[in-house]
């Protein structure tokens, strides 16, 4: 079966600063690789995904994501984080012949200080 | 587009009773999933359906049980309700098999 890890429970950025959260995968093949994020009190929105093709991925506000298929990873950038990132971010693989199960980490909380 | 909404967005009940959740998925979108969101057990999925059949299933007692309407709106019922079902029900909606999207969730308070 497939497994999701975001090694990272809670992280503390500044303004301005880099952020990297941690996401890594396990499963026999390559699967379909999401980020969503979502503010409390709210349902989850896709930032990227990755099924196929360029490694690297853009998404939306900013973000981006490398997939390592020798590391099993597929860890999330942003360059330079705004006081409204401040959320909780979730990697999910789907594997492409399970329809649309998609199996969640236990998200990562982001904090951004002034 | 219209996102997916799900209705109500909060629900009260007590213990025994039973309680349904609805979903209304994206204009076209034919496949509908439900997760259950507990700040215990993070998101686990409970099943998708997809053209009016239940295409797959997570790891649920029966008391959840949920079904498919001709214009692809969804609907979850949750039986006998215990206190561990208070829960954020998310369902998520895409065209086949591919990018989901998510409503804003059902708040469910089990008393």
């Amino acid at each position: 079966a497939q497994s999701v890890t975001q090694p990272d429970i809670h992280i503390t950025v500044s303004e301005g600063a880099s952020l990297e959260l941690r996401c890594n995968y396990s499963y026999g093949a390559t699967p379909y690789l999401f980020w969503y994020v979502q503010s409390p009190g709210q349902g989850l929105q896709l930032l990227l995904k990755y099924f196929s093709g360029d490694t690297l991925v853009q998404g939306i506000k900013g973000f981006e994501a490398e997939f390592k298929r020798s590391q099993s990873s597929f860890n999330l950038r942003k360059p330079s984080v705004h006081w409204s990132d401040a959320a909780e971010y979730f990697c999910a693989v789907g594997p492409p012949a399970a329809g649309n199960k998609l199996t969640f980490g236990g998200g990562t909380r982001v904090l951004v200080k002034p | 587009k219209a996102g997916v909404t799900q209705t109500p967005r909060y629900l009260i009940k007590t213990r025994g009773q039973q309680v349904t959740l609805s979903c209304s998925p994206i204009s076209g979108h034919r496949s509908v999933s439900w997760y259950q969101q507990t700040p215990g057990q993070g998101l686990q999925f409970l099943f998708e359906y997809f053209s009016e059949t239940q295409r797959n299933k997570g790891n649920f007692p029966g008391r959840f049980s949920g079904r498919q309407f001709s214009n692809s709106r969804s609907e979850m019922n949750v039986s006998t309700l215990e206190l561990g079902d208070s829960a954020l029900y998310l369902c998520a909606s895409s065209f086949t098999t591919d990018t989901q999207y998510f409503g804003p969730g059902t708040r469910l308070t089990v008393l």
